[in-house]
């Protein structure tokens, strides 16, 4: 079974630093480019970050470029998102995605992390 | 970057109904590059929709994506209670992908 489960998600004060992991079964990890995706509490969508399967390229959304990092074990069908500096905006469900179609539209979703910045 | 924009906002209508959503791109989607999902409460998206018109593996034919440019439409020709949900239109031609706000289809 084709599946993408996050973990790492909690509470966590403003400044604060935060690691997701997200463990991959079901398909050829390594193939594929990876991708955070977050939604804040009652909105919608937002991309985050992506990595290609073999790390050479990495993106970001504007937002959290300079504070967050992600990274990922192909050996360990794992990809992970370092966050740091940690604000009250950054507080999300953040999913796990990936596409199987070679493009961004998302066919594989996690079912998320939640992130709660707040003193 | 893109930003779409979804309408209405809500669109209130009773099973067996036609659902017509709609997204509006701020300037020409790249090769079409359009996706829809769907997004019930407490769950994950699901794709529906990918280039504008061609249908996930696994979605019902009564699942439609049309549109070209800047104008994209998802028809549900006959709403299932199932459907219920919330409707995300994404474009995924020009960097950074993005998303619009949301169609919510609630029962009337």
């Amino acid at each position: 079974e084709v599946q993408l489960v996050e973990s790492g998600g909690g509470l966590v004060k403003p400044g604060g630093s935060l690691r997701l992991s997200c463990t991959a079964s079901g398909f050829t990890f390594s193939r594929y480019t990876m991708n955070w995706v977050r939604q804040a509490p009652g909105k919608g969508l937002e991309w985050v970050s992506s990595s290609s399967g073999s790390s050479d390229y990495k993106y970001y959304a504007d937002s959290v470029k300079g504070r967050f990092t992600i990274s990922r074990d192909n050996a360990k069908n794992s990809l992970y998102l370092q966050m740091n500096s940690l604000r009250a905006e950054d507080t999300a469900l953040y999913y796990c995605a990936t596409s199987r179609l070679g493009i961004y539209a998302f066919d594989i979703w996690g079912q998320g992390t939640m992130v709660t910045v707040s003193s | 970057e893109i930003v779409l924009t979804q309408s209405p906002g809500t669109l209130s209508l009773s099973p067996g109904e036609r659902a017509t959503l709609s997204c509006g791109a701020s300037q020409s989607v790249s090769g079409n590059y359009l996706a829809w999902c769907q997004q019930r409460p407490g769950q994950a998206p699901r794709l529906l929709i990918y280039g504008a018109s061609s249908r996930a593996t696994g979605i019902p034919d009564r699942f439609s994506g049309s549109g070209s440019g800047t104008d994209f439409t998802l028809t549900i020709s006959r709403l299932e209670p199932e459907d219920f949900a919330v409707y995300y239109c994404q474009q995924y031609g020009s960097s950074p992908t993005t998303f619009g706000q949301g169609t919510k289809v609630e029962i009337k």
